[in-house]
């Protein structure tokens, strides 16, 4: 099993182009989510789906748009990038919120906005 | 009442010393308590987690205790090595299963 994965691993954009990042997950899992981590902080949730089909808004949602197709696809779009959205995004899955399930994360993406 | 405060930001002990990583939580709901362990240039991953029904939990040379009054956590790391030099996130989380993490602290670990 590969895990989670993520695509693109590194990307340099200029204000205001946009883009998709893309996370894949071939365990089966019902959840997964979209982090930004900054330097100082920690991890914070952007937005996370509980299941095929279905989106919901994090912490930070504000400039993002995810959408969840396929089960095993969480994809986030930028649709005008801006320098504050430089980040390392991290993409995780989990079988279930119930129940204290481990959270899977991928490698991350490293997205620098000029 | 969603925040959780980790301390401290760095530290750096010597290989065999026990670092201890502080974590404080506000909202009571909150019932699960989850470690990361996150080294440089990969993604985060779980380490080690408690449930609030116990005080301390091992798992080889780590140790949560959890104090349920005082809405306290804490990682303790036994005889560390310069192996364990990563960054730390603890997390909490309720029934909605959306964890809130700390904002990390990096352990150096020398020779």
């Amino acid at each position: 099993n590969a895990g989670v994965t993520q695509t693109p691993k590194f990307r340099v954009l200029k204000t205001g182009q946009s883009m998709t990042l893309l996370c894949a997950q071939d365990m089966n899992h019902e959840y997964m989510y979209w982090y930004r981590q900054d330097p100082g902080m920690g991890l914070r949730l952007i937005h996370y789906s509980v299941g095929e089909g279905t989106t919901a808004k994090g912490e930070v949602p504000d400039g993002y748009n995810v959408s969840r197709l396929k089960k095993q696809n969480f994809l986030l779009g930028l649709e005008s990038a801006a320098p504050s959205q430089t980040s390392v995004y991290f993409c995780a899955s989990s079988y279930s919120t119930a129940l204290y399930n481990e959270q899977f994360f991928g490698p991350g993406t490293r997205l620098t906005v000029l | 009442q969603q925040q959780v405060k980790q301390s401290p930001q760095s530290l750096i002990v010597q290989k065999g010393g026990i670092p201890i990583i502080n974590c404080a939580y506000e909202n009571t709901a909150f019932d699960y308590f989850p470690w990361y362990q996150q080294f440089p240039g990969k993604g985060p991953a779980l380490l080690i987690a408690i449930r609030p029904d116990v005080s301390e939990k091992k798992e080889g040379r780590f140790t949560i205790s959890f104090n349920k009054s005082a809405k306290q956590f804490s990682l303790h790391i036994m005889d560390s090595q310069p192996g364990d030099s990563a960054t730390y996130f603890c997390a909490a989380g309720g029934s909605q299963g959306n964890l809130i993490f700390g904002k990390g602290t990096k352990l150096s670990v020398k020779p």
